[in-house]
């Protein structure tokens, strides 16, 4: 049974250049949160989405960033015109449900945006 | 809102040597509690979490913490430590049932041979 899933796991770009970053969650899993990790720094929220629907974005920067999860496909996170402060580990996770304590979120090994 | 505090950044400690890593909470409702711990350049994998009952959680890898409310800690312990706990480890919390999780800035195990 695979775990989360996410690629590429490293990607450099260039300051203006787009950056998409794939997650696939765990077979059967239909919830997926992104997290952002800079340097020296814990995990920060920053979206919570279920199928085709976003449920909480309040981590996410107003502009540049987007996210989705397509009924078919893996999710999706979108950075427009990057600049070097986007440099980060950015970890996807899924859970089997919406109700923190009775599920866990699994993590997948991150995917290391660097932006020259 | 709901914060984690972490407030050892680093904490080195020899083999066979018991170690403790402080977490502090706050929030304003009920929470969950967690510790992650992170191996280098990998994801996060859960070693343990409270949800109510006993406020002794075992883990695994031979680490448990204790749910202290009073307090609002949840300190992460383990009697006798190995090589390959070498690793980052990280407090986390939720409020009620939601999944929006908060980390805290996390505290690097240095494992001394």
């Amino acid at each position: 049974n695979a775990g989360v899933m996410q690629n590429p796991r490293h990607l450099v770009r260039r300051r203006g250049q787009e950056a998409r970053l794939r997650c696939s969650p765990m077979k059967g899993h239909s919830h997926v949160y992104w997290y952002r990790q800079l340097p020296e720094e814990g995990l920060k929220f920053m979206v919570y989405l279920q199928k085709e629907n976003i449920i909480d974005e309040s981590g996410m920067p107003k502009e540049r960033f987007s996210a989705e999860f397509p009924k078919e496909g893996p999710s999706i996170l979108r950075i427009q015109q990057v600049v070097r402060g986007d440099s980060a580990a950015y970890f996807c996770a899924s859970s089997l449900s919406g109700t923190s304590g009775t599920n866990e979120q699994f993590f997948g090994p991150g995917t290391r945006l660097t932006v020259l | 809102a709901q914060s984690v505090t972490q407030l050892d950044s680093q904490v080195p400690v020899f083999e066979e040597a018991p170690v403790e890593l402080r977490c502090n909470y706050s929030s304003s409702v009920s929470v969950y509690l967690f510790w992650y711990v992170q191996y280098p350049n990998q994801g996060l994998q859960l070693l343990l979490k409270y949800l109510s009952g006993s406020t002794l959680v075992k883990g695994i890898n031979g680490f448990e913490a204790e749910f202290n409310k009073s307090q609002t800690s949840f300190h992460l312990r383990k009697p006798s430590v190995h090589i390959s706990d070498t690793a980052e480890y990280f407090c986390a919390v939720s409020e009620g049932g939601y999944q929006k999780v908060t980390f805290g800035t996390g505290t690097k195990l240095q494992v001394i041979p």
